[in-house]
C-alpha cells in the first residue's frame, strides 16, 4: 500500500538508450511531480501535472517527455540517454494548494554508462 | 521567486547534542515552508512544514522548527540527537498559487551523530 511508488529501483543502462520510469500514487493527489537530484544531492524540479496537464516545464531538454495517462501515474521517457542524465529521479505527488506537502516515492537511481 | 540557502552542508552533533541546521530563504510571497529527512538510498520524508499557522512547528521525531520573517528563517532543531537521525535533511520552500505547488530546495545538510 505505498502511496508512491516508482519502477523500477535501479536503471543501469548504456548510452544512447531509451528508458522509462513509471510511478504510480493512491493518495488520490491531483498532482504529480518529477524531481531529479543530482550527485551532489542537489533536487531540483523537472515537470508538474495537474489533472493529466502539464503545468510546470523547468528547461528540460527534449529528450525527456513525461506522460501522464491519468491523475495517479505520471511516465517518465528519456530518448538518447546522456552520462550526464545519471541521477536519482523522483515521483512526488500533492494534493493541489500551496500549503500542502509533496509525497515522495523512493527514486529510481539512473546509472548511464 | 524564491530560494532557499541551508547554511552548513555538515553538520556534526554527539548523541544527546542538540541539533540545529539551519534554513534561510527569500521569497517574494508569504512563503510555505518544509522540512524533509533523506535516509541512505530512500525517498524524502517530511518531518514538518509550516503553512502560516503557528510559527513554531513541531514535527515528527522530536523535531521543531520556528519562522522568523525578520530574520527569513526557519531552522530546524532538536533538543537531543539520537544516533537514528543520522541523515542528510533538506529545507524547501513553496511559493503563492502561481508556483503551481513546486518545491524549492536547499543544498541539504548531512547531520552526523557521534556515539
Amino acid at each position: 500500500d505505498t502511496a508512491v511508488s516508482q519502477t523500477p529501483k535501479y536503471l543501469v543502462t548504456q548510452m544512447g538508450n531509451d528508458k522509462s520510469i513509471k510511478c504510480e500514487q493512491n493518495l488520490g493527489h491531483d498532482t504529480m511531480y518529477w524531481y531529479k537530484q543530482d550527485s551532489k544531492k542537489f533536487l531540483k524540479i523537472m515537470f508538474s501535472y495537474n489533472n493529466k496537464e502539464l503545468i510546470i516545464n523547468e528547461t528540460v531538454p527534449n529528450r525527456f517527455s513525461p506522460k501522464s495517462p491519468d491523475k495517479a501515474h505520471l511516465n517518465l521517457h528519456i530518448n538518447s540517454l546522456e552520462l550526464g542524465d545519471s541521477a536519482v529521479y523522483f515521483c512526488a505527488s500533492s494534493q493541489g494548494g500551496s500549503n500542502t506537502e509533496a509525497f515522495f516515492g523512493q527514486g529510481t537511481r539512473l546509472t548511464v554508462v | 521567486a524564491q530560494s532557499v540557502t541551508q547554511l552548513g552542508s555538515h553538520v556534526s552533533v554527539s548523541e544527546g547534542a542538540l541539533v540545529l541546521l539551519r534554513c534561510n530563504y527569500s521569497s517574494s510571497v508569504p512563503p510555505y515552508l518544509f522540512w524533509y529527512v533523506q535516509y541512505p538510498n530512500q525517498g524524502l520524508q517530511l518531518l514538518l512544514k509550516y503553512t502560516s499557522a503557528a510559527t513554531l512547528v513541531k514535527g515528527i521525531n522530536g523535531f521543531e522548527a520556528e519562522f522568523k520573517k525578520s530574520e527569513t528563517s526557519f531552522h530546524l532543531t532538536k533538543p537531543s540527537a539520537h544516533m537514528s537521525d543520522a541523515a542528510e535533511y533538506f529545507c524547501a520552500v513553496r511559493g503563492g498559487s502561481t508556483s503551481y505547488g513546486k518545491l524549492t530546495f536547499g543544498q541539504g545538510t548531512i547531520l552526523t551523530v557521534h556515539p
